[in-house]
């Protein structure tokens, strides 16, 4: 059974700060995996999905890589800013189930502070 | 663009009445599902579509019907509601198959069940 996990599961830092976010996964035969963004009482946003043929993906100051073989992928977050305090999930697509559906972890709740 | 489009945003119910939940997407995905978002167990899939006229269970099926009779329309019932189902409920739709495409997810739906 695939399992998402996202450590740590809270994180505070200055403005400014260059950090990542760690999501392992326990099934490698993914399809793909996709970043989160989820703000306090709202939706989901997409950020980036990697494909599983896919080593990382880029967007303004994130960017995020898959290591398959390894079951990790990472959210690197440059010079973050107030503006990127949220939670972030990770989910995957794939494993033993074809069912489109996604396994997601708990989620790491960033605090960016001025 | 509108996206994914859920509502209401809020309801409180009463236990044992019904209501619908309702989720439209306008970006013509085949693949549409819903998840609901509990405190330390995360998002779980509830049901999920491939496509009109088809609909399967997902992990947490048990109090919850689905339908999916077009392609933009996938409302989700609950037809005798329980304290158990209080929770935050999203919709998410995919392209094609969905194996490997992106989710793109509604701005959820706030249930309450006394």
């Amino acid at each position: 059974k695939q399992e998402v996990t996202q450590i740590p599961a809270a994180l505070s830092v200055p403005e400014g700060e260059n950090l990542v976010l760690n999501c392992s996964f326990t099934d490698s035969a993914i399809y793909n995996l996709q970043w989160f963004r989820q703000d306090p009482g709202k939706g989901l946003t997409s950020l980036l999905l990697i494909q599983s043929s896919q080593r990382e993906q880029t967007s303004g100051r994130l960017n995020a890589s898959l290591d398959k073989s390894s079951g990790r992928s990472t959210l690197y977050i440059a010079a973050s800013q107030p503006g990127d305090s949220a939670t972030y999930l990770c989910a995957v697509s794939g494993g033993s189930s074809n069912t489109g559906k996604l396994i997601f972890g708990q989620g790491t709740t960033l605090q960016v502070k001025p | 663009n509108a996206g994914v489009t859920q509502t209401p945003k809020f309801q409180v119910l009463k236990t044992g009445q019904s209501m619908t939940l309702q989720c439209a997407q306008d970006m013509n995905h085949e693949y549409m599902s819903w998840y609901r978002q509990d405190p330390g167990m995360g998002l779980r899939l509830i049901h999920y579509s491939v496509g009109a006229g088809i609909t399967d269970q997902g992990e947490v099926p048990n109090g919850y019907n689905v339908s999916r009779s077009t392609t933009e329309d996938f409302p989700l019932r609950l037809l005798s509601a329980a304290p158990s189902q209080t929770s935050v409920y999203f919709c998410a739709s995919k392209r094609g198959k969905a194996l490997n495409t992106e989710a793109f997810f509604g701005q959820g739906t706030r249930l309450t069940v006394v």
